[in-house]
């Protein structure tokens, strides 16, 4: 099956520093990717959408400033957590749908601790 | 936008029994609706999903029926096994290629 991947899978920063987290499409290629924020036992929260080779489409009340958003490839989308504060630490979960198909991939997540 | 309502938030069954987990939505347009299950700090991993143009989807274990008049739609264990303790989430979206709104999850327990 398509296989999402995500570096790196954990990540310990200090507050007021960025990280950067990529998302890669290994066997097949994403025009379309999608970022989540999942906050301990809760549900995955769309973030925004990263369309190749054009601007992410944010949600509401999510920062684009501070989440930056790449796609600058057909398998590779980044987010950058710009300024990171306690309140950003969160397991970050991308997926890609493979094309012509209903289904979404998930990448394994990258769990970020800003302290 | 599409707001999904999942229910209960916690099940827990014994092993070999049945578990359904009901979800419900609000947008009309929604026409696709997976179900994600997901261990402790795991991705989620799709384990079964239907369409709108079908009420009813079974594999093994695992049946998933959709109601589109009532906007609901329900996940469906049956025999369950102490592997299958995990969250659950239902979604839905607007079409392959969209973005999933998630339920808030359910925390399923299946003990021996």
């Amino acid at each position: 099956g398509a296989v999402v991947s995500q570096h790196p899978s954990w990540v310990i920063c200090k507050s007021g520093t960025s990280v950067k987290i990529e998302c890669r499409s290994l066997d097949f290629q994403a025009t379309t990717m999608f970022w989540y924020r999942q906050f301990p036992k809760q549900s995955l929260m769309l973030m925004a959408t990263s369309n190749e080779g054009s601007k992410a489409t944010y949600e509401q009340g999510v920062e684009k400033d501070k989440f930056l958003i790449n796609h600058a490839s057909l398998t590779l989308s980044t987010l950058t957590v710009t300024s990171a504060h306690p309140e950003d630490s969160s397991f970050y979960i991308c997926s890609a749908n493979l094309l012509r198909t209903d289904t979404q991939y998930f990448g394994p997540g990258t769990r970020l601790t800003v302290l | 936008g599409e707001n999904v309502e999942q229910h209960p938030s916690t099940l827990s069954v014994q092993e070999g029994d049945s578990a359904v987990i009901k979800c419900t939505y609000s947008d009309s347009a929604s026409n696709y609706f997976p179900w994600y299950k997901q261990e402790l700090g795991k991705r989620p991993q799709l384990i079964i999903d239907i369409r709108s143009n079908v009420g009813e989807k079974k594999d093994q274990r695992i049946a998933v029926t959709l109601n589109k008049t009532a906007k609901h739609f329900s996940l469906h264990i049956t025999e369950t096994q102490p592997e299958d303790s995990a969250v659950y989430f239902c979604a839905a979206s607007v079409d392959s290629g969209y973005a999933l709104n998630f339920g808030k999850g359910t925390s399923l327990l299946v003990t021996p």
